[in-house]
């Protein structure tokens, strides 16, 4: 089993859909999590840390579920903007914190 | 304000040359670290360090060697390459151990002949 999974997809939406991620990690002991966004032959970038309690940035809402070992990301109101691979990260804590385990990522496409 | 550069952006090899991809940063941080990225499969950590003169091993160092003479630069070499090594390469760095921002150079494509 990989130690983060996600759906490649590609989730096919139009416009002003509401779309959502899931992720799930293996390790329990895992400490920190994030939504890093990819677009095509581009490097990743930080989206959104992944916080207990939920967090929220404009359209983006990310949430953690300890206990499914699952986190999510909500997209609303799509624009064509938001088209591109999202990677789910976790710490699981390995040496000291020093290795993050990404996804192999979600592919959006988002259509007028 | 550059953040981290990598070159070079691409590189064509034959099966058993060696080469070094560059990495250097110009944000003081003390992480830095280098994925690769094949399709389907994720970033996959190579090695990282935690500071000038630290290295460590990731996921998948066999045939990489890295070293930290510097807190800037962080170069990835290559020893004898293989086609399996064809991939984009990413070097990474953050403030402090990645519990944080992770910030990315543009990639390297590197493809083995």
């Amino acid at each position: 089993r990989k130690e983060v999974e996600q759906d490649p997809g590609p989730f096919n939406v139009p416009e002003g859909a509401t779309v959502a991620f899931n992720c799930t990690y293996s390790n329990s002991a895992s400490q920190s999590f994030f939504w890093y966004r990819q677009d095509c032959r581009k490097e990743p970038k930080l989206l959104m840390s992944v916080y207990s309690s939920g967090n929220e940035d404009g359209r983006f809402t990310a949430q953690l579920n300890r206990a499914s070992q699952y986190i999510s990301l909500l997209i609303r109101d799509s624009k064509l903007s938001d088209s591109a691979t999202y990677l789910c990260v976790v710490n699981p804590w390995k040496n000291a914190g020093n290795m993050l385990t990404f996804g192999g990522g979600t592919r959006l496409m988002v259509k007028p | 304000n550059a953040g981290v550069t990598q070159t070079p952006k691409f590189q064509v090899l034959k099966t058993g040359q060696s080469m070094t991809l560059q990495c250097a940063q110009d944000m003081n941080h003390e992480y830095m670290s280098w994925y690769r990225q094949d399709p389907g499969m994720g970033l996959r950590l190579i090695h990282y360090s935690v500071g000038a003169g630290i290295t460590d091993q990731g996921e998948v160092p066999n045939g990489y060697n890295v070293s930290r003479s510097t807190t800037e630069d962080f170069p990835l070499r290559l020893l004898s390459a293989a086609p399996s090594q064809t991939s984009v390469y990413f070097c990474a760095s953050s403030y402090g151990s990645p519990t944080g921002e992770l910030f990315f150079g543009e990639g390297s494509r590197l493809t083995v002949l």
